[in-house]
């Protein structure tokens, strides 16, 4: 069954970075991008961009250029979402998800990783 | 960035009910809009793609409708386990953007 498997909880201090991985399974890993979205704890879903898991390239949000890094380990079927610099506001839980396209550019997420949730502290 | 609204913002309804919840797109979306399910302490699942397609495993229960600009989720009888928050989500133009949610809640 299509599986995305997220790695665990951070405790982080301003400043640092953090790596969050989103591991895949029962299905071809390159032929679906992954997404990345964020929710803010009681918040409602933000997203930040996506990667495609065929030529590795990423494409960011706006308000996720610069500090925000997606990268591929195709081999091992994982996506990584990377920040650095952290900050109060990346205090959240971060979720993979899988694009599937059903038509033209449209897509939707049609599975959900199980989120990381990042929390910056002193 | 195309602006998803929806409405209302919660809504309490019995079981057996039959609820509907809005999203409307600041733009012409055509019928490329998406509605997720999250359950509390749980994760968003897809339950409907391009406005009307049930995705796997959904219940025949759950309804989707609309183009353009307006689209509807609605839910026919409601059950206990529909307690959740409601996402509609253009997936076509960038950047993807989703609506503020509606958390439905039983009387």
């Amino acid at each position: 069954q299509i599986q995305l498997v997220q790695s665990g909880p951070e405790l982080k201090k301003p400043g640092e970075t953090v790596r969050i991985s989103c591991k895949a399974s029962g299905y071809t890993f390159t032929n679906y991008g992954m997404n990345w979205v964020k929710q803010a704890p009681g918040k409602g879903l933000k997203w930040m961009g996506w990667i495609n898991t065929y030529t590795g390239e990423p494409t960011y949000a706006d308000d996720f250029k610069g500090r925000f890094a997606l990268s591929l380990e195709t081999s091992a079927s994982t996506a990584f979402l990377q920040i650095n610099n952290l900050k109060n506001e990346d205090m959240t839980t971060f979720f993979c998800a899988r694009r599937n396209h059903y038509g033209g550019a449209y897509y939707a997420l049609d599975y959900w990783g199980q989120g990381t949730s990042v929390t910056v502290s002193s | 960035d195309i602006q998803m609204n929806q409405s209302p913002s919660s809504l309490s309804a019995s079981l057996g009910d039959t609820i509907t919840i809005t999203c409307h797109a600041s733009q012409n979306i055509n019928v490329w809009l998406s509605w997720y399910q999250q359950k509390p302490g749980n994760i968003p699942k897809l339950l409907i793609y391009k406005a009307s397609n049930l995705h796997t495993g959904v219940p025949s229960r759950f309804s989707g409708s609309g183009s353009g600009t307006g689209f509807a989720l609605t839910i026919s009888s409601l059950q206990p386990e529909d307690i959740a928050t409601y996402y509609c989500q253009q997936g076509q133009s960038y950047p993807s953007t989703f609506g503020g949610g509606t958390k439905l809640e039983i009387k």
